[in-house]
């Protein structure tokens, strides 16, 4: 089973920030926290991952709070090509990922 | 650098036939792990491999199911006598060993689309 609980879906208006939450409060201190997205019916696409600290690249920035039991990821400028089921995944280095239900995130024009 | 090849794309099988779904990791990948997608699901885990290793298979079916990642040329997964149950979308990963600052991270294929008549 999943480790993690997202709502089953957001709304987000274009160019806004979208603000995914995350709860892991089972997460052990050798798990990550990852995030992917799945647009339509196409493969799974890794955005980014963390361990404690907060992270960005150029798709995302990852804030997971200190004690590590939730997180969110931030779109920052969000558009209609972002619209797409986000998973969010607690897994330790090497492991298989288990996909939840994830957040279906909608993106309005 | 290409990404995971998934072939053929699509595939239609009539029931009792077999379907034969490759999966070509990115360079230097030595995991592969095949996911199944039903129709308005989730992804649900199948198997992973290593070279010529089958390291997990919890999620694989007891019957007709059977992966293979042999030392040469792409993994294969096969299922043997298809019925319309097993029409659904097969993605393959692949990852690199984690080691050191690497924790592995998984990159997808497109798909393999089945369809059981």
């Amino acid at each position: 089973d999943a480790k993690t609980t997202q709502p089953t879906s957001m709304d987000c208006a274009e160019g806004r920030a979208a603000n995914l939450p995350c709860n892991h409060s089972t997460i052990s201190g050798n798990e990550y926290v990852y995030w992917y997205r799945q647009i339509h019916s196409q493969g799974p696409q890794y955005i980014i991952h963390g361990l404690k600290n907060n992270e960005t690249n150029e798709m995302a920035s990852l804030i997971i709070t200190e004690d590590r039991k939730s997180s969110t990821l931030i779109l920052p400028h969000a558009t209609l090509r972002d619209t797409a089921v986000y998973y969010c995944i607690v897994r330790g280095g090497g492991d298989k990922i288990i996909f939840g239900k994830g957040t279906r995130l909608h993106i309005l024009p | 650098n290409a990404g995971v090849m998934q072939n053929p794309r699509h595939l239609v099988r009539r029931r009792g036939q077999e379907a034969r779904l490759r999966c070509s990791p990115m360079k230097g990948h030595s995991h592969v792990y095949w996911y199944r997608q039903l129709p308005e699901e989730g992804l649900k885990f199948m198997v992973y491999l290593q070279k010529e290793n089958i390291i997990d298979e919890s999620g694989m079916p007891k019957e007709r199911f059977s992966a293979e990642f042999p030392k040469e040329g792409p993994s294969i997964l096969r299922i043997q006598q298809v019925v319309r149950g097993d029409s659904a979308a097969y993605f393959c990963a692949s990852s690199a060993a984690a080691s050191g600052t690497n924790t592995g991270e998984l990159f997808f294929g497109e798909g393999s689309r089945l369809t059981v008549l």
